[in-house]
């Protein structure tokens, strides 16, 4: 039982660029959320998948676009990656005690 | 509006000393309430729990007291270990729709042997 898994744990873009954040989780959940978190700031909520089939924006969607592919997985895509979107990217799943994955680390140039 | 805060950001304490984690929380519609650890460079791992129809829960070494007249929450450790430096963050949530975690900032408890 692997919990909460993403890929990559780190990765640089040049401003522009496009890349998507992976996340799976292995516990049955039906909500899924990606947050991001910058310093001295707490997690900020980007989009949510409150069960398959289903997406719905959070607290800071723009420049954001998410799949909730199956009920495993939900994916993060940054179209043309920005600056402002330097930050630590956290997948979660479940729905009140929220378990989440080790992070990705993105910064852009 | 909503919002949920902390009054320290740094917390240093002694080892083996209780240490008190606040948070401030402005939602009185708020149902639930958590308390996650962030140690260095992974994902926030829960700590415990609160319903608002308690003031008090307890698990191991950790407490958390709920006082709704002040929408106050806080987080207590008993003997504090050097493994329980970390960010402690406090979450609200808002039912409705979907459950909507809401995150204060954070603090950092340091641990000095």
């Amino acid at each position: 039982n692997a919990g909460v898994t993403q890929t990559p744990k780190f990765q640089v873009l040049k401003t522009g660029q496009s890349m998507t954040l992976q996340c799976a989780q292995d516990m049955n959940h039906n909500s899924m959320y990606w947050y991001r978190q910058d310093p001295g700031m707490g997690l900020r909520l980007i989009y949510y998948s409150a069960s398959e089939g289903t997406t719905d924006k959070g607290e800071v969607p723009n420049g954001y676009n998410v799949s909730r592919l199956n009920k495993r997985e939900f994916s993060l895509r940054l179209e043309s990656a920005a600056p402002s979107q330097t930050s630590v990217y956290f997948c979660a799943s479940n729905s009140y005690e929220q378990y989440f994955g080790p992070g990705t680390r993105l910064t852009v140039t | 509006g909503e919002s949920v805060g902390l009054h320290l950001p740094t917390l240093s304490v002694q080892e083996g000393d209780n240490s008190i984690i606040n948070c401030a929380y402005s939602n009185s519609a708020s149902d639930y309430f958590i308390w996650y650890k962030q140690e260095s460079g992974k994902g926030p791992q829960f700590i415990i729990d609160i319903r608002s129809n308690m003031d008090k829960r307890q698990g191991q070494r950790v407490t958390v007291l709920l006082n709704k007249t002040v929408k106050h929450l806080s987080l207590q450790i008993a003997a504090t270990q050097p493994g329980d430096s970390a960010v402690y963050f406090c979450a609200e949530i808002v039912s409705g729709g979907y459950n909507k975690l809401i995150f204060g900032a954070g603090t950092r408890l340091a641990v000095h042997p």
